[in-house]
């Protein structure tokens, strides 16, 4: 079983839309959760830490439920510009803090 | 912006030939890692640095080493390059803060023939 597992897609979805991804991880030990975004041929960009309450930025909500072991991510109103693919991320050591990655879940807003 | 640079960003190569790949920042961070990027694995940390000249391996590192003299450069290296290390290799930085986030340089896409 991977550590780290999330749905590939791909979502098509119509602008405007609300749309959600999960995410699960094995290690219970894990400490810090993240979610990241890569457009096609670039770098992962930091989306946003994902915090125990919930957590949210703009269109963009969070949430982490440890006791399922799954991270979420929701979009409201998607934007063109949120075609990209969605990489769930997770450390299990503090200090070095290495991250372990999903393969990512590839969103398309559709106009 | 992180302040993250690689070099080259490009490169193909022969099966056999040495590589180096090179990461350099601008912002004096202690954390530095190289990860490789292939289709169907996510990224895979490859080595990673918490100081000058202090390197550890990662789940990948089988085939590579790395150096790093000096802060703002972490250099990945292929020994014998193989077909098998065709990937998009990206360098990463890890800010101290609340929390401790990474940040990703550009990649580097080699080709290994």
């Amino acid at each position: 079983r991977k550590e780290v597992e999330q749905d590939p897609g791909p979502f098509n979805v119509p602008e405007g839309a609300t749309v959600a991804f999960n995410c699960t991880y094995s290690n219970s030990a894990s400490q810090s959760f993240f979610w990241y975004r890569q457009d096609c041929r670039k770098e992962p960009k930091l989306l946003m830490s994902v915090y125990s309450s919930g957590n949210e930025d703009g269109r963009f909500t969070a949430q982490l439920n440890r006791a399922s072991q799954y991270i979420s991510l929701l979009i409201r109103d998607s934007k063109l510009s949120d075609s990209a693919t969605y990489l769930c991320v997770v450390t299990r050591n503090f200090g070095n803090e290495k991250l372990t990655f999903g393969t990512g879940t590839r969103l398309t807003i559709i106009p | 912006d992180a302040g993250i640079t690689q070099s080259p960003r490009h490169k193909v190569t022969e099966t056999g030939t040495p590589v180096t790949l090179r990461c350099h920042q601008t912002e004096n961070h202690r954390y530095m890692y190289w990860y490789r990027q292939d289709p169907g694995h996510g990224l895979r940390l490859i080595h990673y640095s918490y100081g000058v000249k202090d390197t550890d391996k990662g789940e990948v590192s089988d085939g590579y080493s790395v150096s790093r003299s000096k802060t703002e450069d972490f250099l990945l290296t292929l020994e014998s390059a193989t077909s098998s290390q065709t990937s998009v290799y990206f360098c990463a930085i890890r800010e101290t803060g609340k929390d401790n986030e990474q940040f990703f340089g550009p990649g580097t896409r080699l080709t290994v023939l």
